[in-house]
């Protein structure tokens, strides 16, 4: 396990259809965190997940935005009825523990709505 | 106002120069980072830092938790060290980053 690796790397959808993404933490990370990520901005938050227990959601994330980490491992979020807006690229981290441990961030689901 | 500000938003460098990037954030923080974006998205941390000074290589990141400040320096900068720089704070649960600041080096 080298690493967080996000699937898929890109993702070009019609306006109006759902979408999936995945991310695979590092294995012994208990920490799971979902960003967003538009152009010339910074990432924003959009929820984490400690083990399997979602803790924290921001008010980014609207109805059609869930996301589960059903075992405590990989992770989903899902984006129903994406909108134009809903482009941008999707940033997956994880750590072990709060405070000042290392996070590891994955590459990214960049996704395009059309 | 944001609660990380970083400054400058865009810094072109000849090759060779020293390069100092700002960091000022407005909330408590348990650990200060600096991330490094390259063109494809992907983010790789560069430093984590909760007091004093750390330094990589070329890179050198000193943090000011009283004044709520951190710089990133680039000694003898490169053009592989284009890419865009994020300073990102470490609250109670999450991360809150600044917008970046793009640096492009030219040989």
């Amino acid at each position: 396990d080298t690493g967080v690796s996000q699937d898929p790397r890109h993702k070009i959808t019609k306006r109006g259809q759902n979408v999936t993404f995945r991310c695979d933490p590092i294995s012994e990370h208990n920490r799971l965190y979902w960003y967003r990520q538009t152009l010339g901005q910074g990432p924003e938050f959009l929820t984490y997940f400690q083990n399997e227990a979602q803790l924290e959601k921001s008010r980014l994330l609207s109805d059609r935005f869930s996301a589960e980490r059903p075992k405590g491992s990989f992770s989903t979020l899902e984006i129903q009825r994406t909108e134009q807006g809903d482009s941008a690229m999707y940033l997956c981290a994880s750590s072990l523990g709060t405070g000042p441990y290392g996070y590891t961030f994955g590459s990214g689901t960049r996704l395009t709505v059309v | 106002k944001n609660e990380v500000e970083q400054s400058p938003q865009n810094l072109t460098a000849q090759e060779g120069e020293f390069i100092t990037i700002n960091c000022s954030y407005s909330v408590g923080i348990s650990a200060l980072h600096w991330l490094q974006q390259h063109p494809g998205g992907g983010i790789v941390s560069l430093f984590m830092l909760s007091s004093g000074k750390k330094k990589h290589g070329r890179l050198i990141a000193t943090i000011n938790i009283q004044e709520k400040h951190s710089s990133l320096h680039i000694t003898a900068s490169h053009p592989r060290d284009s890419a865009v720089y994020i300073c990102a704070v470490m609250g109670n649960n999450d991360m809150r980053f600044g917008a970046g600041t793009r640096l492009t080096v030219k040989p």
